[in-house]
């Protein structure tokens, strides 16, 4: 079964410095993945996504996530954090079994909080 | 602005008790998810319809939960009866479909069950 692990319950950093935030992935075929976030009270809001090509992934609120294949890994990074990223951020993966069939079933990771400090 | 709405916001029942928790999807979306959130367990799929028909429940529990959509505008989850182990948020979800990766969540529904 696929599967994301995201290692750091936690992670702090400096407004202006850059973030990472990590995600590993585990599936069988060609990974979709995704990162979403979940700002207090509020559903999820999705980010980005890679599905094929470039390995450097652009998205929303100035994130980007590097496909690493080699390392079976997704991060999530910003240049320059804000205190306004402050929120719980989730990796997930599409379940293969799904994709053929135009579905898009995703399995979530335990999630990573960001907390941005001034 | 279109957005998926769940109601309640919030739930508190006592054990026992059924609970119904309502999900409008986004208009045209054709896929119909529900998440419990939890902090020992993360994000739970508990079921997944398209076009209104199940395709996945297998992460609910059955002799508890059920979920349906009557119409296209309205999807459904009931506990019958409740138990404190249930307490969670649980989170509707909407997509496309066709394919759709991105998902569009609710608010969420925060249970409370005592």
């Amino acid at each position: 079964a696929q599967s994301v692990a995201q290692p750091e319950d936690q992670v702090n950093v400096a407004e202006g410095n850059p973030l990472t935030v990590k995600c590993t992935y585990s599936v069988s075929g060609n990974p979709y993945l995704f990162w979403y976030v979940q700002y207090p009270n509020r559903g999820l809001q999705f980010l980005l996504k890679y599905i094929t090509g470039d390995n450097l992934v652009k998205g929303s609120y100035g994130f980007e996530a590097e496909f690493n294949k080699s390392q079976t890994s997704f991060h999530l990074k910003k240049p320059s954090a804000l205190v306004s990223d402050s929120a719980l951020y989730f990796c997930a993966v599409r379940d293969p079994r799904w994709v053929t069939g135009g579905g898009n079933k995703l399995t979530f990771g335990t999630g990573t909080q960001l907390k941005v400090e001034l | 602005d279109a957005r998926v709405t769940q109601t309640p916001r919030h739930k508190v029942t006592e054990m026992g008790q059924e609970v119904t928790m309502r999900c409008q999807p986004i208009l045209g979306h054709n896929t119909v998810f529900w998440y419990r959130q939890t902090m020992m367990q993360g994000l739970e799929l508990l079921a997944y319809f398209r076009n209104r028909a199940p395709l996945d429940d297998s992460g609910m529990p059955k002799d508890r939960f059920s979920a349906e959509m009557p119409d296209a505008t309205l999807a459904t989850l009931k506990i019958q009866p409740s138990e404190p182990r249930d307490s969670a948020v649980y989170f509707c979800a909407s997509a496309p479909g066709l394919g759709e990766e991105k998902l569009f969540f609710g608010s969420g529904t925060q249970l409370s069950v005592l």
